[in-house]
């Protein structure tokens, strides 16, 4: 049983195009987040989302946008993908509050590449 | 200033070796801390939480210091499968920060 799915776990598309990346979590966390890995390694965070409500949007361009139809799943939308936008996308759950256990559980990470 | 900031090494060293990692963190409210794991082409796994009277599993101790704002991971007798990035994360409310990683290889 696969805690954090995400889907797809490649992407390939032109510039300019939109696509979509859906996570899911089974693990019944109340967190969910989008991190963004890019060629030099960092792990950036890009978006978290707590019991559906959107609670860190860090300077990320508004092609960008966050879905959280319920606290399960937590979508990347992205529109007019540019060559900047090529990376890998990790989708990662915690449990809420603070403290020792609020260990983050990660997807397999999507590898986008934009031509 | 970045928030988590760790050295990137590389770290090269051979096996059986002693090695220490070390990271900052430049905001005091931060409340929880780990050190991650992460391989080629993988996702980060969680190796450790940090205590803050320190911690110990297996050939892994982790310390934090919270005046100093640091936090610390010591790997004793290095093995092959050690190799991988170390990744030093700081958590407060629903924001978990990671810092840039640090590289090590253990050789034969």
């Amino acid at each position: 049983d696969t805690a954090v799915s995400q889907t797809p776990k490649y992407l390939v598309t032109q510039m300019g195009n939109d696509k979509s990346i859906k996570c899911e979590q089974n693990l019944g966390h109340d967190t969910m987040y989008w991190y963004k890995q890019d060629s030099k390694k960092f792990l950036k965070i890009m978006f978290s989302y707590n019991n559906k409500e959107l609670i860190i949007n860090e300077t990320v361009p508004n092609r960008f946008s966050p879905k959280s139809p319920d606290k399960a799943h937590l979508n990347l939308h992205i529109n007019s993908l540019e060559l900047g936008d090529s990376a890998v996308y990790f989708c990662a759950s915690s449990q809420a509050g603070t403290g020792r256990w609020r260990r983050a559980f990660f997807g397999q990470g999507t590898r986008l590449t934009v031509v | 200033r970045k928030e988590v900031e760790q050295d990137p090494g590389p770290f090269n060293v051979p096996e059986g070796a002693t090695v220490a990692f070390n990271c900052t963190y430049s905001n005091s409210a931060s409340q929880s801390f780990f050190w991650y794991r992460q391989d080629c082409r993988k996702e980060p796994k969680l190796l450790m939480s940090v205590y803050s009277s320190g911690n110990e599993d297996g050939r892994f101790t982790a310390q934090l210091n919270r005046a100093s704002q640091y936090i610390s991971l010591l790997i004793r007798d290095s093995k092959l499968s050690d190799s991988a990035t170390y990744l030093c994360v700081v958590n407060r409310a629903s924001d978990m920060r990671f810092g840039a990683g640090t590289r090590l290889t253990v050789k034969p």
